[in-house]
């Protein structure tokens, strides 16, 4: 069974950095491109960005609100993928949850929360 | 475009049908990538009602059907229940972003 689990949220003051992360299994987690998302309160879907294979050079693309503040990297030793946040901005708020495309179904992570506030 | 035009609501009583659109232009739906639909619960995460634009996940009942057509998707919901009302979004994928691109959601109400 596929499972992807979020940690690493929390409150950050405006200006500050966070990390979240994604704990995989169920699947070879070296073989996936992985995604965050993120939802702000009571807001829509929003897609945050990506990271291919290492064997395809490990490539991240970024949404525009977050590109140049947000990296992504991941650990295939350990089945783990990380979102590195800095330079936070109140409109940053939000639930953000992991994916993957799997035999063509995207399975999703229940989300960590990251809020943002002084 | 950085997301795709969905209704903010639509609702109807039980029973009846509902359809929701999903509209997107040349660099993502109309470039032929698939389309996708997920139901949201209040305090849930998404959950896939519909993938690949037209087939439905084991366990996901047979009221709810995709379709797609040039540059836009629809998802319908027939024989609609009280355990329908929820948010649902489209998701495909953007050759300008590079990446995916969501719906702006749909809140469907049982009336």
């Amino acid at each position: 069974e596929v499972q992807l689990v979020e940690s690493g949220g929390g409150l950050v003051k405006p200006g500050g950095s966070l990390t979240v992360s994604c704990a995989a299994s169920g699947f070879t987690f070296s073989k996936a491109w992985m995604s965050w998302v993120r939802q702000a309160p009571g807001k829509g879907l929003e897609w945050v960005g990506r990271i291919k294979t290492i064997r395809e050079g490990g490539t991240t693309n970024f949404a525009a609100p977050v590109k140049g503040r947000f990296t992504i990297s991941r650990d295939d030793s350990e089945n783990t993928v990380f979102l590195q946040m800095s330079s936070l901005k109140r409109e940053d708020t939000g639930v953000y949850y992991c994916i993957t495309r799997l035999q063509d179904i995207w399975s999703w992570g229940q989300g960590t929360l990251v809020t943002v506030s002084s | 475009q950085s997301v795709l035009a969905q209704p903010p609501s639509v609702s109807g009583a039980p029973g009846q049908r509902v359809t929701i659109s999903c509209t997107g232009n040349n660099s993502n739906i109309g470039a032929g990538y698939y389309v996708h639909w997920y139901q949201q619960l209040p305090g849930t995460g998404p959950k896939v009602v519909i993938y690949d634009n037209n087939i439905r996940p084991s366990g996901v009942p047979d009221r709810f059907s995709g379709s797609k057509s040039d540059a836009s998707a629809s998802l319908a919901i027939t024989g609609l229940q009280t355990e329908d009302e929820a948010d649902y979004y489209c998701h495909s994928y953007d050759d300008s972003l590079n990446g995916s691109i969501f719906g702006t959601g749909t809140k469907v109400t049982v009336l």
